[in-house]
Parts: structure tokens; C-alpha cells; sequence
């Protein structure tokens, strides 16, 4: 499978816990970005990489998130210490840094569930 | 700061029928718009890309139209079929080609046999 991978795709968690979640770009992309999804709305941007330099972080990411993406490749989101509305879907996506007609990719979600 | 919107929130309509979803923008400096389906508990798949210098692109049974001036944008889904039904999301990467994107709240489509 060549597209846009994330792991896991579900998780639930107690509040208080750190979670990390993973996410596989397609391999040629030097853009990638993490967006949450709430039950009935569309997505909302987190943070965005090009190549392993975080450019962009939106108001949403607070304190307790974190985003790395280490060597280009893959990316990890953390959430410390959760609370229940983190409770979301939060999707990756990545793209080419290539102009006007460059679209994004996203994978299948992570499913965060916090009890 | 701009705002996407799409309407209606949910539609249903017999098998066969054509249909338009809406999408509105409140800011015309827009680098493109793209349109996406998602399933229930599923990630997002592309349908179309337009470029901000472009009127339409077109795909099988699908055809965007982007109106830049108005903040505007039309999905038309020629001879809708059951497997049609899903979310339709628009989403319009802003004018600094940071690829990041803005979505609307998304149009739930059911198309009844």
C-alpha cells in the first residue's frame, strides 16, 4: 500500500493519559500536516512539516500537543495528560511542495476515544 | 480569516437523480479548492482539484465548478447511485501555498435505491 498510513486506528485511553499516534506519509512527499476532526464537522488544521521543519502551528495545538517528524519520513502527534475532549478523529495528510495542482493525500484516521 | 461553508448540511435523493452540493468561501484569494468524499469512521479521498485560475474539472460522473469572484463552488454528481452516499467535504488551500486547508462543515449525501 503506497498511500498514507496511520497507526493505530483506534485507541481509547483513560483522561490523564499520553497518547502518540503515528502517520506514514506516501513516501515521496515532503509536506505533511495533522488535522482533528470532531463527530459532524470537517476537519481543522494542527500543524503542518516540510521536510522535518514544523512551519505552522495552529491555536488548537495546545501545551499538551506535540509533533515531530524526526528525519522527513514519519510523523508522530502526542497528547499529554488527555481530557475528554480530545475525544476526535485525527487525520494526517501529506502532499508535494510542487505549485498550484499539488493535492493532499490523507489516511484513514486515528480514533481517539478519551473515557 | 476566512470561512468555507456548505450547504445543504445532509440530502437525500432517489437513485438516478443529478444533484449539486454548494460550497462558499468568504475570501476569493484562494491558491485552489479541492473536493473530498468520506465514508462513515473513514479518512478523506480526493475527488477533484481545481486551481484557482481554472472554471471546472471533471471527473467520471463528477464536475466542480469553482467561481473565484463570488466564493463559490458547485459538486454536480450526474446520475447518482447508492455507493454516492458519503460526506462531501470542500476545502480551499489559502494564497500562501503553505498547502494547509480550510474545510466546510461537509454535505451527508444519501442516495436511496
Amino acid at each position: 500500500d503506497t498511500g498514507v498510513s496511520q497507526n493505530p486506528r483506534h485507541k481509547i485511553t483513560k483522561r490523564g493519559q499520553n497518547v502518540t499516534f503515528r502517520c506514514d506519509p506516501i513516501s515521496e512527499h515532503n509536506r505533511l500536516y495533522w488535522y482533528r476532526q470532531t463527530l459532524g464537522q470537517g476537519p481543522e488544521f494542527l500543524t503542518y512539516f516540510q521536510n522535518e521543519a514544523q512551519l505552522e502551528k495552529s491555536r488548537l495545538l495546545s501545551d499538551r500537543f506535540s509533533a515531530e517528524r524526526p528525519k522527513g519520513s514519519f510523523s508522530t502527534l502526542e497528547i499529554q495528560r488527555t481530557e475528554q475532549g480530545d475525544s476526535a478523529m485525527y487525520l494526517c495528510a501529506s502532499s508535494l511542495d510542487g505549485g498550484r495542482d499539488t493535492e493532499a493525500f490523507f489516511g484513514q484516521g486515528t480514533r481517539l476515544t478519551v473515557v | 480569516k476566512q470561512e468555507v461553508t456548505q450547504i445543504p448540511a445532509a440530502l437525500s435523493v432517489p437513485e438516478g437523480e443529478n444533484l449539486v452540493l454548494n460550497c462558499s468561501f468568504t475570501d476569493s484569494a484562494i491558491y485552489n479548492l479541492q473536493w473530498f468524499r468520506q465514508d462513515p469512521g473513514k479518512g478523506l479521498t480526493s475527488l477533484l482539484l481545481i486551481q484557482s485560475s481554472q472554471r471546472e474539472q471533471t471527473s467520471g460522473r463528477l464536475n466542480a465548478s469553482l467561481d473565484k469572484s463570488s466564493g463559490r463552488s458547485t459538486l454536480y454528481i450526474a446520475a447518482s447511485q447508492p455507493g454516492d452516499s458519503a460526506t462531501y467535504l470542500c476545502a480551499v488551500e489559502t494564497s500562501s501555498n503553505t498547502g494547509k486547508l480550510i474545510f466546510g462543515q461537509g454535505t451527508t449525501l444519501q442516495v436511496k435505491p
